[in-house]
């Protein structure tokens, strides 16, 4: 299994340029969540999702927007960049059957530049 | 809604030095613990989990965390660091059942010199 998978690693947007932050698993979790982290703020939830077709907001859901089409991908789209998205972003995933502890496996992340 | 505060943002010990690291938390539920770490340039790793049953848990690299309900604590802790422990360090709950909601702490960065 290569877990949860993310591309781009790097990227650099010019504000107001559109972009999708790729997330994939392929260990059929129920769960998927977009989380951002930036200097001691630890990581914040953006969106997540608890199954195909179904998505809800997380803390910081402002400027994102994703989308469940399939069990393994979990797309998070920027439609305008601002440098207050200059972050970096984890994709999570979790199964259902790992209740009640829950735990969430992290892709490597994607280090996102705002200019 | 839960909260976590870490109230050591940065950690400095020499080799072989013992750690602690401080998490508290709050919620008036039942709640998963969690203790991430990150090494410099690599995704969050879990280290151990409490979710039930003995307080006092064991992870990986000789790591264990125990939770003090009545303090609404799950400090880590390890006996001896090694200079390959420098890494951040992430406390994170989630409420028992809702495996979306994961809080996180700020982190610790922790430095171990040689």
């Amino acid at each position: 299994n290569a877990g949860v998978t993310q591309t781009p690693k790097f990227q650099v947007l010019k504000t107001g340029q559109s972009m999708t932050l790729q997330c994939a698993q392929d260990m059929n979790h129920e769960y998927m969540s977009w989380y951002r982290q930036d200097p001691g703020m630890g990581l914040r939830l953006i969106h997540y999702s608890v199954g195909a077709g179904i998505t809800d907001q997380g803390e910081v859901p402002n400027g994102y927007n994703v989308s469940r089409s399939t069990t393994e991908d979990f797309p998070l789209r920027l439609l305008s960049a601002a440098p207050s998205q200059t972050s970096v972003y984890f994709c999570a995933s979790s199964s259902r059957q790992e209740a009640p502890t829950d735990t969430q496996y992290f892709g490597p992340g994607t280090r996102l530049t705002v200019l | 809604a839960q909260s976590v505060s870490q109230h050591n943002h940065h950690v400095i010990l020499s080799e072989a030095a013992s750690l602690e690291l401080g998490c508290n938390y709050s919620y008036g539920g039942t709640v998963n613990l969690f203790w991430y770490v990150q090494y410099p340039g690599q995704h969050l790793q879990l280290l151990l989990k409490y979710f039930s049953g003995d307080p006092l848990v064991k992870g990986i690299k000789g790591f264990e965390a125990e939770f003090i309900k009545s303090k609404f604590s799950f400090n880590l802790r390890k006996p001896s660091v090694q200079w390959s422990d420098t890494a951040e360090y992430f406390c994170a709950v989630n409420a028992r059942g809702s495996a979306r909601q994961l809080t996180f702490g700020s982190g610790t960065q922790l430095t171990v010199l040689p």
